[in-house]
């Protein structure tokens, strides 16, 4: 079963630094990629989708990456603000279907 | 925008009794899924669903159970709810269309088995 891991689990930043969330995976065969912010007690939100063909995808201060012969993602945050403060979780989609979920990384963005 | 609405933000229930949770998305997703997040286990698949009345087993589905008899419906059945089914459940969906393979999430339901 494919395993995903995101690196750091925790993260508190400055506002306005650039940062960077890890995601690997253990099996390169994938349909794509996504990335979701979820905010306390709340359901998730999609954020960036990089299909297996792509390499980047971009969304405002948010950039996604894909290198699938590594087995890694990484979401690049820009100019980080207070709002920003969420739990990030990386899924892969190995077979069209369900996704499998990292654990995430918890976001601090301190004033 | 896509939709997918949870019948309860929270719910408390005894243990033994039958519970339902409801899940309803408006983009006629082909889709749908129903995960549990724990504390330090991360976002699980109970059960997931391609089609109306097709259901497929997730990693965790003992304990419960599902039911689509329409396309934008899919209800999970906690037969004899226990204090282990504590969780937050989140439901999703995912289809066809300008994006294909994006999954969204309904807002979850807090259950607390006592």
């Amino acid at each position: 079963k494919q395993e995903v891991t995101q690196i750091p689990a925790a993260l508190s930043v400055p506002e306005g630094e650039n940062l960077v969330l890890n995601c690997s995976f253990t099996d390169s065969a994938i349909y794509n990629l996504q990335w979701f912010r979820q905010d306390p007690g709340k359901g998730l939100t999609s954020l960036l989708l990089i299909q297996s063909s792509q390499r980047e995808q971009t969304s405002g201060r948010l950039n996604a990456s894909l290198d699938k012969s590594s087995g890694r993602s990484t979401l690049y945050i820009a100019a980080s603000q207070p709002g920003d403060s969420a739990t990030y979780l990386c899924a892969v989609d190995p077979a069209g279907y369900a996704l499998n979920f990292g654990k995430g990384t918890s976001l601090l963005v301190t004033p | 925008d896509v939709k997918v609405t949870q019948s309860s933000r929270y719910l408390v229930k005894r243990t033994g009794e039958k519970v339902f949770l409801e899940c309803v998305q408006d983009m006629d997703h082909e889709n749908m899924f129903w995960y549990r997040q724990d504390p330090g286990l991360g976002l699980r698949l109970i059960y997931f669903s391609y089609d109306v009345k097709m259901k497929e087993k997730g990693d965790i589905p003992e304990g419960y159970s599902v039911s689509r008899e329409k396309k934008e419906r899919f209800s999970l059945i906690l037969e004899s709810a226990s204090t282990n089914q504590t969780s937050m459940y989140l439901c999703a969906s995912r289809g066809s269309g300008s994006k294909p393979y994006e999954q969204y999430f309904g807002p979850g339901t807090r259950l607390t088995v006592t």
